[in-house]
């Protein structure tokens, strides 16, 4: 069935350093894939996301790659900042906007 | 412009009994999605409500249900609940057909089961 598995769990990086968090998906009907920031005790927030069509998307400090063959897409947070302290999380669309999510990454960007 | 608004934002209930969750679309949105958020999981798709109608569903009991009323809002239904039950229950709304199918999530009921 369909599934999406992220890596890693937890990350910890210093202040001004890049994070990358990666998920792959099952199902190669999938054709949009957003990523979700999610602050504790707060709604998920959508902050990037890529469709099938395209390689890489870029917005200022974060950029999402996708490598549609591989099934592999990842998140990149360059010049981390503590506010970018979150729970992070890879999802891939199916029919009709059913989404399946990973199971997040706790990101701790340490001052 | 308001954004995906559930109500209530927190619950405790025992076992054995029913709760209604209820969630209004962000303006514009006609489709409804529910989520299940177990604590430190990633949501999990309960079903989706498309003009009135339950589109999809995931891999849930039917102890859940749900109901998409004429003005897009809806309610998501669990009966004889569960210690497991226990969760944050989102609900994400979407405009369907526009191409740009992008989720909005509201900021939850936290479930507690006793």
């Amino acid at each position: 069935g369909e599934n999406v598995e992220q890596h890693p769990s937890t990350l910890s990086v210093q202040e001004g350093d890049s994070a990358v968090i990666k998920c792959t998906y099952s199902d190669s009907a999938s054709n949009y894939f957003p990523w979700y920031k999610q602050e504790l005790g707060k709604r998920p927030q959508l902050i990037i996301d890529i469709r099938s069509n395209v390689g890489e998307k870029k917005d200022q400090r974060i950029a999402v790659t996708l490598n549609k063959t591989a099934k592999h897409f990842s998140l990149h947070i360059t010049e981390t900042q503590p506010e970018d302290s979150a729970v992070y999380f890879c999802a891939a669309q199916y029919n009709f906007n059913k989404f399946y999510f990973g199971s997040g990454t706790k990101l701790n960007v340490k001052p | 412009d308001a954004g995906v608004t559930q109500s209530p934002t927190h619950l405790i209930k025992t076992r054995g009994q029913q709760v209604t969750l209820r969630c209004s679309p962000k303006s514009g949105h006609d489709t409804v999605s529910w989520y299940q958020q177990a604590l430190g999981q990633g949501p999990q798709f309960i079903f989706q409500y498309y003009e009135e109608e339950e589109r999809q569903r995931g891999n849930f009991p039917d102890r859940f249900s749900g109901h998409q009323f004429p003005n897009y809002s809806s309610e998501l239904n669990v009966n004889a609940l569960l210690l497991g039950d226990s969760a944050l229950y989102l609900c994400a709304s979407s405009k369907t057909g526009t191409g740009e199918e992008k989720l909005f999530f509201g900021s939850g009921t936290q479930l507690s089961v006793l």
